[in-house]
């Protein structure tokens, strides 16, 4: 039973790129929450779906930040283009129903704008 | 809103050391308390939690009471180990079942053999 999968690992981008983070949930969880860490910081919520729709996104940034989750495939966390205070990680949680008790988390991706 | 703070890091201790990390919150309501541990390159992992007040959550030795009157759920060990190094990270739920995590800043556990 595969946890949740977070790709690429480490991403590295130029300022005015594009990012994007995929997030698999584990089998059987139908919700998923993203959080992101700035370095030394604790973990800031970012938005949470379920399978085709946003439930909560008010921690995304009003601009260039938008996320997905298909009724197949991964769910997408997509930054346009990137700027410097974007490094962080991002890390991606999935439960099986909604609420925090439920949570188990991905390994996270580590972005680098340079 | 709603906040968690934590004792200020980093904290090094000797192996078999007595570790005690504060936690503190401030929440309207009744909301469930975590602690979550990330070792060095890796995702969260839930150590453990506790729904209601004067509720003990403990996992590996570790231990936490959830305190509503002085609101807090502070992490300790009775004896450490090498292993246990990582950062230690308080959360909560802002009412039972809700959707979205509010942690803490982390606090670096660096132990020495």
């Amino acid at each position: 039973n595969a946890g949740v999968m977070q790709n690429p690992r480490h991403l590295v981008r130029r300022r005015g790129q594009e990012a994007r983070l995929r997030c698999s949930p584990m089998k059987g969880h139908s919700h998923v929450y993203w959080y992101r860490q700035l370095p030394e910081e604790g973990l800031k919520f970012m938005v949470y779906l379920q399978k085709e729709n946003i439930i909560d996104e008010s921690g995304m940034p009003k601009e260039r930040f938008s996320a997905e989750f298909p009724k197949e495939g991964p769910s997408i966390l997509r930054i346009q283009q990137v700027v410097r205070g974007d490094s962080a990680a991002y890390f991606c949680a999935s439960s099986p129903e909604q609420g925090a008790d439920g949570y188990t988390f991905g390994s996270g991706t580590r972005l680098t704008v340079v | 809103g709603d906040s968690v703070t934590q004792m200020e890091g980093p904290v090094t201790l000797s192996e078999e050391a007595f570790l005690t990390i504060n936690c503190t919150y401030t929440a309207t309501g009744y909301p469930s308390l975590f602690w979550y541990v990330q070792y060095p390159g890796e995702g969260l992992q839930l150590l453990l939690k506790a729904t209601k007040a004067d509720d003990k959550g403990s996992n590996k030795g570790f231990e936490a009471t959830y305190r509503k009157e002085t609101t807090s759920f502070h992490l300790e060990k009775g004896s450490v180990q090498v292993s246990d190094s990582a950062v230690y990270f308080c959360a909560l739920s802002d009412i039972q079942g809700a959707q979205k995590l509010v942690f803490g800043q982390g606090t670096r556990l660096t132990i020495n053999p």
